[in-house]
Protein backbone atom coordinates (compact mmCIF):
# COMPACT_ATOMS: atom_id res chain seq x y z
CA UNK A 1 0.00 0.00 0.00
CA UNK A 2 1.29 3.72 -0.46
CA UNK A 3 2.14 5.93 2.22
CA UNK A 4 2.60 9.41 1.83
CA UNK A 5 4.64 11.15 4.86
CA UNK A 6 4.94 14.79 5.70
CA UNK A 7 7.20 15.03 8.72
CA UNK A 8 6.80 18.62 9.83
CA UNK A 9 3.39 19.22 11.22
CA UNK A 10 4.03 22.93 11.38
CA UNK A 11 6.08 25.59 9.58
CA UNK A 12 6.22 29.45 9.66
CA UNK A 13 8.20 32.06 7.22
CA UNK A 14 8.58 35.70 7.04
CA UNK A 15 6.56 37.27 4.82
CA UNK A 16 8.34 37.67 1.14
CA UNK A 17 10.77 34.86 2.45
CA UNK A 18 11.39 31.38 0.74
CA UNK A 19 9.87 27.98 2.58
CA UNK A 20 10.29 24.45 1.60
CA UNK A 21 7.63 21.72 2.66
CA UNK A 22 9.04 18.22 2.73
CA UNK A 23 7.20 15.03 1.63
CA UNK A 24 8.31 11.55 1.39
CA UNK A 25 6.33 8.75 0.04
CA UNK A 26 6.08 4.87 -0.71
CA UNK A 27 5.25 2.86 -3.51
CA UNK A 28 6.14 0.00 -5.75
CA UNK A 29 4.43 1.62 -8.79
CA UNK A 30 6.69 3.54 -11.34
CA UNK A 31 3.86 5.51 -13.17
CA UNK A 32 1.65 7.92 -10.49
CA UNK A 33 1.40 11.45 -10.03
CA UNK A 34 1.90 13.61 -7.22
CA UNK A 35 -0.19 16.78 -5.72
CA UNK A 36 0.39 19.96 -3.59
CA UNK A 37 -3.17 20.78 -1.75
CA UNK A 38 -3.87 23.68 -0.10
CA UNK A 39 -6.69 24.24 2.86
CA UNK A 40 -7.07 27.57 3.99
CA UNK A 41 -9.23 28.47 6.87
CA UNK A 42 -12.05 28.24 4.53
CA UNK A 43 -11.42 24.47 4.20
CA UNK A 44 -11.42 24.58 0.65
CA UNK A 45 -9.01 22.19 -0.64
CA UNK A 46 -6.82 24.12 -3.62
CA UNK A 47 -4.68 22.44 -6.14
CA UNK A 48 -1.12 24.05 -5.61
CA UNK A 49 0.88 22.11 -8.28
CA UNK A 50 0.93 18.34 -9.69
CA UNK A 51 3.95 16.67 -11.02
CA UNK A 52 3.81 13.59 -12.82
CA UNK A 53 6.35 10.45 -12.41
CA UNK A 54 7.16 9.89 -16.12
CA UNK A 55 8.50 13.87 -15.94
CA UNK A 56 12.16 14.41 -15.24
CA UNK A 57 11.55 18.61 -14.71
CA UNK A 58 9.95 20.10 -11.81
CA UNK A 59 7.21 21.58 -11.68
CA UNK A 60 6.26 25.28 -11.08
CA UNK A 61 3.20 27.20 -11.07
CA UNK A 62 4.34 30.98 -10.65
CA UNK A 63 6.03 31.07 -6.93
CA UNK A 64 5.38 27.28 -6.79
CA UNK A 65 8.17 24.95 -7.41
CA UNK A 66 8.89 21.38 -6.39
CA UNK A 67 11.97 19.38 -6.31
CA UNK A 68 11.00 15.82 -6.93
CA UNK A 69 13.54 12.98 -6.70
CA UNK A 70 12.18 9.77 -7.85
CA UNK A 71 14.89 7.28 -6.23
CA UNK A 72 14.23 9.17 -3.17
CA UNK A 73 10.86 9.08 -3.33
CA UNK A 74 10.85 12.10 -2.36
CA UNK A 75 8.66 15.95 -3.38
CA UNK A 76 8.67 18.63 -1.48
CA UNK A 77 7.37 21.89 -2.43
CA UNK A 78 9.07 25.26 -2.62
CA UNK A 79 6.77 28.58 -2.10
CA UNK A 80 8.93 31.39 -2.84
CA UNK A 81 7.84 35.55 -1.60
CA UNK A 82 6.16 34.09 0.52
CA UNK A 83 2.63 36.01 0.77
CA UNK A 84 0.22 36.38 3.64
CA UNK A 85 -2.52 34.73 1.52
CA UNK A 86 -0.19 31.47 1.70
CA UNK A 87 -1.03 30.63 5.62
CA UNK A 88 -2.81 27.34 5.35
CA UNK A 89 -2.41 23.63 6.23
CA UNK A 90 -0.50 21.89 2.81
CA UNK A 91 -1.14 18.05 2.34
CA UNK A 92 1.07 16.10 0.12
CA UNK A 93 -0.91 13.65 -2.35
CA UNK A 94 0.09 10.23 -3.92
CA UNK A 95 -2.27 8.80 -6.62
CA UNK A 96 -1.04 5.69 -9.13
CA UNK A 97 -1.35 6.33 -12.76
CA UNK A 98 -4.38 4.76 -14.21
CA UNK A 99 -6.51 4.09 -11.03
CA UNK A 100 -9.78 4.94 -10.39
CA UNK A 101 -8.93 4.78 -6.68
CA UNK A 102 -8.43 7.85 -4.29
CA UNK A 103 -5.49 9.89 -3.41
CA UNK A 104 -3.23 9.21 -0.50
CA UNK A 105 -2.89 12.12 1.68
CA UNK A 106 -0.45 12.83 4.19
CA UNK A 107 -1.04 14.30 7.38
CA UNK A 108 -0.42 17.66 6.26
CA UNK A 109 1.95 20.97 7.17
CA UNK A 110 0.56 23.86 8.49
CA UNK A 111 2.50 27.08 6.97
CA UNK A 112 1.80 30.34 9.01
CA UNK A 113 3.19 33.33 7.44
CA UNK A 114 4.43 35.97 10.19
CA UNK A 115 4.16 39.84 8.53
CA UNK B 1 -19.33 25.99 -14.05
CA UNK B 2 -19.97 25.66 -10.59
CA UNK B 3 -17.86 22.53 -10.17
CA UNK B 4 -18.61 20.58 -7.36
CA UNK B 5 -21.13 21.33 -4.73
CA UNK B 6 -22.17 20.09 -1.15
CA UNK B 7 -25.00 20.49 0.96
CA UNK B 8 -25.42 21.34 3.63
CA UNK B 9 -22.36 23.45 5.58
CA UNK B 10 -23.03 22.50 8.59
CA UNK B 11 -25.45 19.94 10.26
CA UNK B 12 -25.53 18.50 14.18
CA UNK B 13 -27.03 14.97 14.53
CA UNK B 14 -27.98 13.13 17.40
CA UNK B 15 -26.55 9.55 18.36
CA UNK B 16 -28.83 7.20 15.81
CA UNK B 17 -30.36 9.77 13.73
CA UNK B 18 -29.96 9.36 9.81
CA UNK B 19 -28.88 11.69 6.66
CA UNK B 20 -28.17 12.45 3.42
CA UNK B 21 -24.69 14.37 2.31
CA UNK B 22 -25.32 15.81 -0.98
CA UNK B 23 -22.96 16.17 -3.71
CA UNK B 24 -23.57 17.80 -7.23
CA UNK B 25 -20.72 18.38 -10.17
CA UNK B 26 -21.36 19.94 -13.35
CA UNK B 27 -17.93 19.02 -15.00
CA UNK B 28 -19.20 15.74 -16.45
CA UNK B 29 -15.99 13.60 -14.45
CA UNK B 30 -16.86 10.09 -14.30
CA UNK B 31 -15.52 9.71 -10.92
CA UNK B 32 -16.42 10.89 -7.85
CA UNK B 33 -15.24 10.12 -4.20
CA UNK B 34 -16.74 10.73 -0.76
CA UNK B 35 -13.55 11.45 1.92
CA UNK B 36 -13.42 12.18 5.76
CA UNK B 37 -11.02 14.41 7.43
CA UNK B 38 -10.69 14.51 11.01
CA UNK B 39 -9.13 17.48 13.10
CA UNK B 40 -5.40 17.72 12.39
CA UNK B 41 -5.31 14.61 9.77
CA UNK B 42 -5.35 14.23 5.92
CA UNK B 43 -8.31 13.16 4.29
CA UNK B 44 -9.52 9.36 4.20
CA UNK B 45 -11.55 7.52 1.40
CA UNK B 46 -14.93 6.06 2.01
CA UNK B 47 -16.64 5.09 -0.78
CA UNK B 48 -15.84 6.53 -4.45
CA UNK B 49 -17.61 5.79 -7.94
CA UNK B 50 -16.13 5.19 -11.43
CA UNK B 51 -19.66 5.93 -13.49
CA UNK B 52 -23.38 5.57 -12.71
CA UNK B 53 -24.46 2.75 -11.60
CA UNK B 54 -21.35 1.60 -9.92
CA UNK B 55 -19.75 2.28 -6.46
CA UNK B 56 -17.16 0.50 -4.77
CA UNK B 57 -15.74 1.04 -1.18
CA UNK B 58 -12.59 3.04 0.24
CA UNK B 59 -10.43 2.64 3.14
CA UNK B 60 -13.53 3.74 5.85
CA UNK B 61 -17.08 2.19 4.47
CA UNK B 62 -18.57 1.71 7.88
CA UNK B 63 -21.20 3.14 8.71
CA UNK B 64 -22.29 4.59 5.57
CA UNK B 65 -23.99 3.93 1.95
CA UNK B 66 -23.63 5.50 -1.56
CA UNK B 67 -25.48 5.71 -4.90
CA UNK B 68 -25.21 6.81 -8.02
CA UNK B 69 -28.26 7.33 -10.27
CA UNK B 70 -26.50 9.66 -12.29
CA UNK B 71 -22.94 11.30 -13.66
CA UNK B 72 -23.77 14.41 -11.88
CA UNK B 73 -24.52 13.24 -8.41
CA UNK B 74 -23.24 11.43 -5.47
CA UNK B 75 -25.11 11.05 -2.12
CA UNK B 76 -23.83 9.81 1.02
CA UNK B 77 -25.89 8.28 3.46
CA UNK B 78 -25.07 8.17 6.95
CA UNK B 79 -27.10 5.51 8.86
CA UNK B 80 -27.53 5.22 12.56
CA UNK B 81 -25.15 8.64 13.11
CA UNK B 82 -22.11 7.90 16.14
CA UNK B 83 -19.94 10.37 17.58
CA UNK B 84 -17.15 8.60 15.54
CA UNK B 85 -18.78 10.18 12.80
CA UNK B 86 -17.92 13.93 13.56
CA UNK B 87 -16.20 15.09 11.18
CA UNK B 88 -15.77 16.86 8.09
CA UNK B 89 -17.20 15.05 4.98
CA UNK B 90 -15.38 16.45 1.05
CA UNK B 91 -16.86 15.26 -2.02
CA UNK B 92 -14.74 14.99 -4.92
CA UNK B 93 -14.94 14.50 -8.19
CA UNK B 94 -12.05 13.43 -11.62
CA UNK B 95 -11.57 12.84 -14.75
CA UNK B 96 -8.51 10.21 -15.50
CA UNK B 97 -6.23 9.98 -18.18
CA UNK B 98 -2.92 10.09 -19.93
CA UNK B 99 -2.99 13.86 -21.37
CA UNK B 100 -4.97 15.28 -18.47
CA UNK B 101 -4.50 16.30 -14.97
CA UNK B 102 -5.83 13.60 -13.10
CA UNK B 103 -6.30 15.97 -9.99
CA UNK B 104 -9.13 15.82 -8.02
CA UNK B 105 -11.66 18.37 -8.15
CA UNK B 106 -13.23 19.25 -4.33
CA UNK B 107 -16.47 20.69 -3.04
CA UNK B 108 -16.30 23.13 -0.13
CA UNK B 109 -17.02 20.47 2.76
CA UNK B 110 -19.94 19.44 5.00
CA UNK B 111 -19.08 20.02 9.00
CA UNK B 112 -21.04 17.18 10.76
CA UNK B 113 -21.65 16.56 14.39
CA UNK B 114 -22.66 13.81 16.46
CA UNK B 115 -24.13 14.23 19.48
Amino acid sequence: AQTVTQSQPEMSVQEAETVTLSCTYDTSESDYYLFWYKQPPSRQMILVIRQEAYKQQNATENRFSVNFQKAAKSFSLKISDSQLGDAAMYFCAYRRAGSARQLTFGSGTQLTVLP
Amino acid sequence: NAGVTQTPKFRILKIGQSMTLQCTQDMNHNYMYWYRQDPGMGLKLIYYSVGAGITDKGEVPNGYNVSRSTTEDFPLRLELAAPSQTSVYFCASSQIGQYIGNEQFFGPGTRLTVL
